[in-house]
């Protein structure tokens, strides 16, 4: 398996414009976080899907943001509309989320997001 | 909720010198417990995890984890480090309760000179 795919790998935008990054998991494996990683505030979670379903939405910053999972290969977080403070390492895991082992994690590259 | 404590937020060791990182976790039930490491650039990677039985346990590149449930401890330790271990390292906490969420600490730096 390739792992954990996000894209795109860097993303520079402009104050406003909208910003959506892509995640596709392990196949197999049934649950998928997205993280947020800056000097400031570190590793934070935003949001965690099971099965498809959002479970814990709590991290997501405010109304901005917004995370989807139409299916058990794909997921997107939005950023609508973007600001400079969003600029970050945005981080898709997944991991099997059944049976023993079942809670590691497996992470993609990152997206780096630069908002000008 | 529980929460993850890594109490060394920067350490700068010499090659070859011994590393403890200590972590400490919240929640007095049944856990998962996880190392991570991040290499300049790049993305977390597992280095170790604990599940069950023996509490000391050996992951990858000479890293080795105790486990002290009384405590709420599990340390990682490296008997000598290599320059190349320079990395931020993150202990990651799976609660019984809390589903299949990791709750990470705030990273450790180490940077090892040569």
């Amino acid at each position: 398996d390739a792992g954990v795919i996000q894209s795109p790998r860097h993303e520079v935008t402009e104050m406003g414009q909208e910003v959506t990054l892509r995640c596709k998991p392990i196949s197999g494996h049934n649950s998928l976080f997205w993280y947020r990683q800056t000097m400031m505030r570190g590793l934070e979670l935003l949001i965690y899907f099971n099965n498809n379903v959002p479970i814990d939405d709590s991290g997501m910053p405010e109304d901005r943001f917004s995370a989807k999972m139409p299916n058990a290969s794909f997921s997107t977080l939005k950023i609508q509309p973007s600001e400079p403070r969003d600029s970050a390492v945005y981080f898709c895991a997944s991991s099997l989320g059944q049976g023993r082992g079942g809670t590691e994690a497996f992470f993609g590259q990152g997206t780096r997001l630069t908002v000008v | 909720a529980q929460s993850v404590s890594q109490h060394n937020h920067h350490v700068i060791l010499s090659e070859a010198a011994s590393l403890e990182l200590g972590c400490n976790y919240s929640y007095g039930g049944t856990v998962n417990l996880f190392w991570y490491v991040q290499y300049p650039g790049q993305h977390l990677q597992l280095l170790l995890k604990y599940f069950s039985g023996d509490p000391l346990v050996k992951g990858i590149k000479g890293f080795e984890a105790e486990f002290i449930k009384s405590k709420f401890s599990f340390n990682l330790r490296k008997p000598s480090v290599q320059w190349s271990d320079t990395a931020e390292y993150f202990c990651a906490v799976n609660a019984d309760n809390a589903g299949n969420m990791l709750t990470f600490g705030g990273g450790t730096r180490l940077m090892v000179k040569p």
